[in-house]
């Protein structure tokens, strides 16, 4: 099935930096990666998705990139707020299901003011 | 406009009780699932149930059963609750298809076993 790994674990940034998030996935038939945010005491929420025909994605300051050939997909965050500090999590449709997602560990990323 | 709702929101059992997670979503969707959120593990599936009157299970189901028991509601069940249980767990309801796949996720309960 499919095995997605994301780095780093935890990511301190100074207000107004950039974060970027990495995440590779194993099954090269994978066509569909979401990125998740969770704040604090809530569920995760689907924040920006990009399709595997498409190399780049952008909304306002985030952006995800994907690599079909490496097999990996990052999150950009530019001009990071507090408000950005939150757990982020990649996914990737399970192996066979359009209906499942496996989802990397998490990445608990603080903004620092 | 609920979208995923979960009770309850916290809970502490001792070894050995039994509990009921439940979970309803007025979303209309066919798909269903349980996950658990432990720390640096990320979320992990325990159960899921692709349409009502279905259940499979996901990567971590011992010591789980569950009831889909229309196509709103999905209930968690741990029969004899371990302290390898504490975690938090989330419901989510998934729609699907070849472009895109969504999860929309409840709160979380979190559960403690001492």
């Amino acid at each position: 099935g499919e095995n997605v790994e994301q780095h780093p674990s935890t990511l301190s940034v100074q207000e107004g930096d950039s974060a970027v998030i990495k995440c590779t996935y194993s099954d090269s038939a994978s066509n569909y990666f979401p990125w998740y945010k969770q704040e604090l005491g809530k569920g995760p929420q689907l924040i920006i998705d990009i399709r595997s025909n498409v190399g780049e994605k952008k909304d306002q300051r985030i952006a995800v990139t994907l690599n079909k050939t490496a097999k990996h997909f990052s999150l950009h965050i530019t001009e990071t707020q507090p408000e950005d500090s939150a757990v982020y999590f990649c996914a990737a449709p399970a192996s066979g299901s359009a209906r499942q997602l496996t989802f990397g560990s998490g990445t608990q990323l603080t903004v620092l003011p | 406009n609920a979208g995923v709702t979960q009770t309850p929101k916290f809970q502490v059992l001792k070894t050995g009780q039994s509990m009921t997670l439940q979970c309803a979503q007025d979303m209309n969707h066919n798909s269903m699932y349980w996950y658990r959120q432990d720390p640096g593990m990320g979320l992990r599936l325990i159960y899921y149930s692709a349409s009502e009157g279905t259940t499979d299970k996901g990567e971590v189901p011992n010591g789980y059963n569950v009831s889909r028991l229309n196509k709103r509601e999905f209930s968690l069940r741990l029969e004899s609750a371990a302290p390898s249980q504490t975690s938090v767990y989330f419901c989510a309801s998934i729609v699907g298809s070849s472009q895109n796949t969504e999860a929309f996720f409840g709160q979380g309960t979190r559960l403690t076993v001492v």
